[in-house]
């Protein structure tokens, strides 16, 4: 099974909301990732955790707040954001992320983030 | 400086009627090139992955090949279904990051 599943699908917040997205895989994966995508464009890495451990941050203003509760699960915690914000919110996880192999990340359905 | 570049930006064909879309790179030692199938508003679905020059891999319709300076993916037949935006990315030179095409849009009419 190569299924990472996201939620919610679609989510609507005001600038001064707090609201959380989370993901989930069962491949045994020890790499889990969040994106952003803006239409017409690739994905753009926000976040990485390896073996649960934050990894790679990507420069990303602190209105977005990662979580790796286990192996299984990551979560975006988002606060204050701005309409500028407003994009769809993938995440991906890969078998390894310091092997020397580069493995093939998984991506999930995202969320798509509205911020009014 | 690493950079993924993919042609055409768009392509339209016929039903049946078969092509190939392209992805060059510009990396310090390849360590992968992936292939990705996206289609609206859902996330990237993986396809290929091609480690060295002279590697191909197929699935159903799609053939990947991998030179030392490109991939193509091949599109044999191509239905409405295939319809989508097709991603390359490889893993950059000198950090832990994929450095992404900026994707071709294939649309197949019946």
């Amino acid at each position: 099974d190569t299924e990472v599943t996201q939620t919610p699908k679609h989510l609507v917040m005001g600038m001064t909301n707090k609201k959380s997205l989370k993901c989930e895989q069962h491949m045994g994966h020890r790499a889990m990732y969040w994106y952003k995508q803006k239409a017409k464009k690739p994905p753009e890495l926000m976040f990485v955790y390896s073996y649960e451990k934050l990894s790679i941050n990507e420069s990303v203003p602190s209105r977005f707040s990662p979580e790796c509760p286990n192996s299984s699960l990551l979560n975006l915690h988002l606060h204050a954001l701005q309409p500028e914000d407003s994009a769809l919110y993938l995440c991906a996880s890969s078998q390894d992320f310091l092997a020397s192999v580069w493995n093939e990340q998984f991506f999930g359905p995202g969320t798509r983030l509205t911020v009014l | 400086e690493d950079q993924v570049t993919q042609s055409p930006e768009a392509l339209r064909l016929q039903e049946g009627e078969s092509s190939s879309l392209n992805c060059s790179y510009t990396v310090s030692g390849l360590r992968g090139l992936f292939w990705y199938r996206q289609d609206p508003g859902k996330g990237p679905e993986f396809l290929f992955t091609l480690y060295s020059a002279g590697e191909e891999k197929e699935k159903e319709r799609l053939k990947a090949t991998l030179t030392k300076k490109e991939s193509f993916l091949h599109i044999t037949a191509p239905k409405p279904e295939d319809s989508a935006t097709y991603l390359c990315a490889v893993p950059a030179g000198n950090n832990r990051k994929l450095i992404w095409g900026l994707g071709t849009s294939l649309a197949v009419n019946p």
